[in-house]
């Protein structure tokens, strides 16, 4: 079965940095693109950024352009998202979820909460 | 990139069917047959429901379908039942390679 858990959330003054990350198991991780999706409170889902298997291939939403950088190791079976000059409206919950635009994004973590405030 | 527009609200009554529709732009929905749907209730992880406009990953109800006329996509249930109260959201590639959500759909069972 497929896992993937999301870590590293917490409450970060604006400004500030974070470095979330997902590990995943139950599949071959390298063989699969990945992304990172959020919800801000009461909002709906916003796809924020794609990698492919072999990192080769990056893409950011322009909400989170130049701010956030996504990687993985597939050595650790790890998927990483790390923000930089975090705001207020990065408050959200944040998935990672497995899969691209052909496949669908078939298999998501239950969330971590990011929380943007001084 | 814009999200895409789903209609806030709908409802039926168990048995009913009902659809909620997607619209984006020719640089998305209208320009690739690569729409998903996912099902999400609060607090848990969203749950793929379709993928490539109309096709049902393993496991999903076949209740559950998705078309595509032009730059609108509709998800129907059909046979509705209390269980499938949850949020819905459609989702497209775009011209850019990137993906786009829409605003998401609340759906009560009366």
């Amino acid at each position: 079965e497929v896992y993937l858990v999301e870590s590293g959330g917490g409450l970060v003054q604006p400004g500030g940095s974070l470095r979330l990350s997902c590990a995943a198991s139950g599949f071959t991780f390298s063989s699969y693109s990945m992304n990172w999706v959020r919800q801000a409170p009461g909002k709906g889902l916003e796809w924020i950024s794609y990698i492919s298997g072999s990192s080769s291939t990056l893409y950011y939403a322009d909400s989170v352009r130049g701010r956030f950088t996504i990687s993985r190791d597939n050595a650790k079976n790890s998927l990483y998202l790390q923000m930089n000059s975090l705001r207020d409206e990065d408050t959200a919950v944040y998935y990672c979820a497995r899969g691209y635009y052909d496949s669908g994004l078939d298999s998501w973590g239950q969330g971590t909460l990011v929380t943007v405030s001084s | 990139q814009s999200a895409l527009t789903q209609p806030a609200s709908v409802s039926g009554s168990p048995g009913q069917s009902i659809t909620i529709s997607c619209t984006g732009t020719s640089s998305d929905v209208g320009g690739y047959n690569y729409v998903s749907w996912y099902q999400h209730y609060p607090g848990k992880a969203p749950k793929l429901m379709i993928y490539e406009v109309n096709n049902r990953p393993s496991g999903v109800s076949n209740r559950f379908s998705g078309s595509k006329s032009g730059n609108t996509a509709s998800l129907t249930i059909s046979g509705l039942q209390a269980e499938d109260e949850a949020d819905y959201y459609c989702n497209s590639y775009t011209i850019s390679s990137t993906l786009v959500f829409g605003g998401g759909t609340k759906l009560t069972v009366l």
